[in-house]
């Protein structure tokens, strides 16, 4: 079955320390993996994507992720978080079909 | 800079009533979504749209619900008779390609009384 697990629900971090959100899919094809992050009462917003290439790829403020084939993992990295990224950010997978499979989201709350 | 828009942000109705969410994805792309996310739950699909039909919709998606490309430019979700349990916030999303990147609207929260 296709599913995307993001296994923290909350992770509380300072302001200038680094941040890794844990994603691992279930796909049956080539996975298309993305990162979108919500902020309270917005929209979606994406943050990066991988297709294929390059395993690390780099997204909007200041973001990373890196797709791992044989983890099935897609985990989304800041090197140093700032007070305004907190939100919730949620994984998501594509592929052979066009529907977005979401994981449950990682609510991130910064504190100075 | 393009962008999804959806209309009314915010819309409360009583149970039984049609609802009607308005979408105008960004003018040259060619497939349509609509998801929701139930207070706290995940983001969920419920169909995409291509070429005026149906392409995929999920087991949500039953009979109460439908969706029509009116024109040009907008994208429709009704809801026919609205439950309690479909208070949701409602996003559209649009793409150029169905394996290309999907930009998401702000979404509408409907709220059913």
């Amino acid at each position: 079955a296709q599913s995307v697990t993001q296994p923290d629900i909350h992770i509380t971090v300072s302001e200038g320390a680094s941040l890794e959100l844990r994603c691992n899919y279930s796909y049956g094809a080539t996975p298309y993996l993305f990162w979108y992050v919500q902020s309270p009462g917005q929209g979606l917003q994406l943050l990066l994507k991988y297709f294929s290439g390059d395993t690390l790829v780099q997204g909007i403020k200041g973001f990373e992720a890196e797709f791992k084939r044989s983890q099935s993992s897609f985990n989304l990295r800041k090197p140093s978080v700032h007070w305004s990224d907190a939100a919730e950010y949620f994984c998501a997978v594509g592929g052979n079909t066009d529907k977005l499979i979401f994981g449950t989201g990682t609510r991130l709350q910064v504190f100075p | 800079e393009p962008e999804v828009t959806q209309t009314p942000s915010h819309q409360v109705t009583q149970m039984g009533q049609e609802v009607i969410l308005r979408c105008v994805p960004i003018s040259n792309h060619l497939y349509f979504y609509w998801y929701r996310q139930i207070l706290g739950q995940k983001v969920e699909f419920l169909v995409s749209f291509y070429n005026n039909e149906i392409s995929e919709k999920s087991e949500i998606f039953d009979d109460q619900f439908s969706v029509e490309r009116p024109d040009g430019s907008n994208f429709t979700l009704k809801i026919r008779s609205t439950k309690l349990e479909d208070s949701a916030m409602y996003f559209c999303a649009s793409t150029w390609d169905s394996t290309d990147t999907q930009y998401f609207g702000p979404g509408t929260r409907l709220t059913v009384l």
